[in-house]
């Protein structure tokens, strides 16, 4: 089993549909998660950093589901300029502010259309 | 713009030969981290440094591959007799080492990354 699985999709939405993604991790003693968003041939672009509280930036919402081992990034009114992939990283370390290298997924593709 | 830079952008060399990229950390981040990328995967995890020390290296980072960062700024990325399994992006990441248990883990920022082709 893969340390972080995602969905690869792609998914399919037209402008202004709601899409989420779901990534799962295995190692449960992770304490950081974060959804980068990577554009064709360019560099992953953070985009959110998911606490345990979840949070919420504009159209974006992540939120951590520690007892089932998932972390889920939310997408609302999608726009044409969201068409990416996600990835989804997490940092293996069971201390907040230690070694923080990054596990990543595959990512999830999302096409959204006019 | 004082984001992480890499140097070159694209890099294509005969098998066999060695190259060596270069990467600048953002300015008052003290860790640096390289991760190589191919077609659809995610980055994967090769090294990183806090400050000059070289704190953990992956098994995927052979014999052949060398990391350095002499000063604690930026940092060099070498593969010695490259070979075709070689070709990918290695992508160069920054962050701010947080020691307190009441903060958040520091996000990475990527730079631009350099992709590599081995002929």
């Amino acid at each position: 089993r893969k340390e972080v699985e995602q969905d690869p999709g792609p998914f399919n939405v037209p402008e202004g549909a709601t899409v989420a993604f779901n990534c799962t991790y295995s190692n449960s003693a992770s304490q950081s998660f974060f959804w980068y968003r990577q554009d064709c041939r360019k560099e992953p672009k953070l985009l959110m950093s998911v606490y345990s509280s979840g949070n919420e930036d504009g159209r974006f919402t992540a939120q951590l589901n520690r007892a089932s081992q998932y972390i889920s990034l939310l997408i609302r009114d999608s726009k044409l300029s969201d068409s990416a992939t996600y990835l989804c990283a997490v940092n293996p370390s069971p201390f907040s502010g230690g070694y923080n290298k990054l596990i990543f997924g595959a990512g999830t593709r999302l096409a959204v259309h006019p | 713009d004082t984001g992480v830079s890499q140097d070159p952008r694209h890099k294509i060399t005969k098998r066999g030969q060695n190259v060596t990229f270069r990467c600048d950390p953002i300015s008052e981040h003290n860790r640096l981290y390289w991760y190589r990328q191919t077609l659809g995967q995610g980055p994967e995890f090769l090294t990183y440094f806090q400050n000059e020390a070289q704190l953990e290296k992956s098994r995927l980072l052979s014999d052949r591959f060398s990391a350095e960062r002499p000063k604690g700024s930026f940092s060099t990325l070498e593969i010695q007799r490259t070979e075709q399994g070689d070709s990918a992006m290695y992508l160069c990441a920054s962050s701010l080492a947080s020691f307190s248990t009441d903060r958040e883990d520091q996000p990475q920022h990527f730079g631009d990354g350099t992709r590599l082709s081995i002929l």
